[in-house]
């Protein structure tokens, strides 16, 4: 069966520390993979998406994930983090015809 | 407008009741998605509309739940019968398809907040 795995339920980094939130999935093939964001009160939007290509790739607001097909995961990095990270993170793999998002990574930044 | 709206907001309502929560899509946007949010637990896909086609179903918890989209625009989730379970943030989001679908961005709307007393 298809699932995807957000392993830290709950994340407290210092503004200015780095950042890494994991995502794990298990999928027969391949899947297309995003990041969304979702801050307090909102509705979520993309971060970033990998199709194929270059591994590492850029997204919005200074953020960056790593696919590793080896390792089945595509982790989202950013160097130094701001207070106005603080939110939920959702990794999504997608087949196109399944809709699958993580049960996310919440984010806290102290000052 | 510019971006995905859902109405209302918040929702409280009395167990047993009915409740119908609306989405408005991105003006263009062909694809429709419905999703539940819980407490502690990620997205739960509900319900997929593409254009006329037949939508997917296959997320929908019970028959209590249903919904259709008018004219390919509006959507309206429709909860029968309300049970304390069903008290969740409810989140729809659009896009627009072209080509492989699994590539789709979709664009979330702020979700309608569900309390059943």
């Amino acid at each position: 069966a298809q699932s995807v795995t957000q392993p830290d339920i709950h994340i407290t980094v210092s503004e200015g520390a780095s950042l890494e939130l994991r995502c794990n999935y298990s999928y027969g093939a391949t899947p297309y993979l995003f990041w969304y964001v979702q801050s307090p009160g909102q509705g979520l939007q993309l971060l970033l998406k990998y199709f194929s290509g270059d591994t590492l790739v850029q997204g919005i607001k200074g953020f960056e994930a790593e696919f590793k097909r080896s390792q089945s995961s595509f982790n989202l990095r950013k160097p130094s983090v701001h207070w106005s990270d603080a939110a939920e993170y959702f990794c999504a793999p997608n087949t196109g015809n399944q809709f699958y998002f993580g049960t996310g990574t919440s984010l806290t930044v102290i000052p | 407008g510019a971006g995905v709206s859902q109405s209302p907001s918040n929702k409280v309502t009395e167990k047993g009741k009915d409740v119908e929560l609306r989405c408005d899509p991105i003006s263009g946007h062909t694809a429709l998605y419905w999703y539940r949010q819980s407490l502690g637990q990620g997205l739960e896909f509900l319900i997929y509309f593409q254009g006329n086609s037949a939508p997917d179903k296959s997320g929908l918890p019970s028959d209590r739940f249903s919904a259709e989209r008018t004219g390919g625009s509006v959507s309206t989730l429709t909860i029968q019968r309300t049970q304390q379970e069903d008290s969740a943030v409810y989140l729809c989001a659009s896009s627009f398809t072209g080509g492989n679908l699994a590539k789709n961005i979709q664009y979330f709307g702020a979700g309608t907040r569900l309390s059943v007393l």
